[in-house]
């Protein structure tokens, strides 16, 4: 373990209530990414950021928002539009993949469980 | 956009059986396959990936093929055990260029003793 932490591990909201997932990496990597794991659905994308203070929606952004004020951090904020948070959030970190000969190579962290009160 | 398909969504064998799940992809842009192994409440981990320029890998009881004129490839693995059990999830690179991976949906392995 090591290298990406994620935290809190478990999350709850209320209605109406915007919560930040945190998190951390130290393997200096660039890219920095969010993902939303549902029971049979594997990992969908977030949000993705190949470098400080840039950010790209991936396949499922509305209801949340992200910063990349450091290299090390990628906070992501479920707001209160998003209407069906619960889920094991997950984020990774690679290398900045600048064209085909650099494998996405993507390290995980441990996740974080949100559910709604 | 990408697309990929995973099969089987569960898969139970016998220890000592091997185990093959299927994976389909839609953009033939598509040049990296990493499979990742999530053992129940841990993160995904990488096990092995291919390029495509390479047909096979392998990696002791591990492997996997790749078939880029009909973009497929499969995982492979021998002579299974109970710590095998898992969910796995292959990927491909894209849709937005090399930046990004589409996952599967999952495919949970059982061996039993």
């Amino acid at each position: 373990d090591g290298g990406i932490t994620q935290s809190p591990k478990y999350l709850f909201r209320k209605e109406g209530q915007n919560v930040t997932l945190s998190c951390e990496q130290n393997l200096n990597h660039d890219a920095m990414y969010w993902y939303r794991q549902d029971p049979g659905q594997g990992l969908r994308l977030i949000y993705y950021s190949q470098i400080v203070n840039d950010f790209q929606k991936g396949d499922i952004a509305e209801g949340y928002s992200v910063s990349r004020e450091k290299k090390e951090s990628f906070p992501l904020t479920v707001t209160s539009a998003q209407k069906n948070p619960t889920a094991f959030y997950l984020c990774a970190s690679s290398h900045r993949t600048s064209g085909e000969l650099v494998k996405n190579i993507q390290y995980f962290g441990a996740g974080t469980r949100l559910s709604v009160l | 956009g990408e697309n990929v398909e995973q099969h089987p969504s569960t898969l139970s064998v016998q220890e000592g059986d091997s185990a093959v799940i299927k994976c389909t992809y839609s953009d033939s842009a598509s040049n990296y396959f990493p499979w990742y192994k999530q053992e129940l409440g841990k993160r995904p981990q990488l096990i092995i990936d291919i390029r495509s320029n390479v047909g096979e890998k392998k990696d002791q009881r591990i492997a996997v093929t790749l078939n880029k004129t009909a973009k497929h490839f499969s995982l492979h693995i021998t002579e299974t055990q109970p710590e095998d059990s898992a969910v796995y999830f292959c990927a491909a690179s894209g849709p937005r260029g090399y930046s990004t991976l589409t996952f599967g949906k999952g495919t949970m392995l059982l061996v039993s003793p």
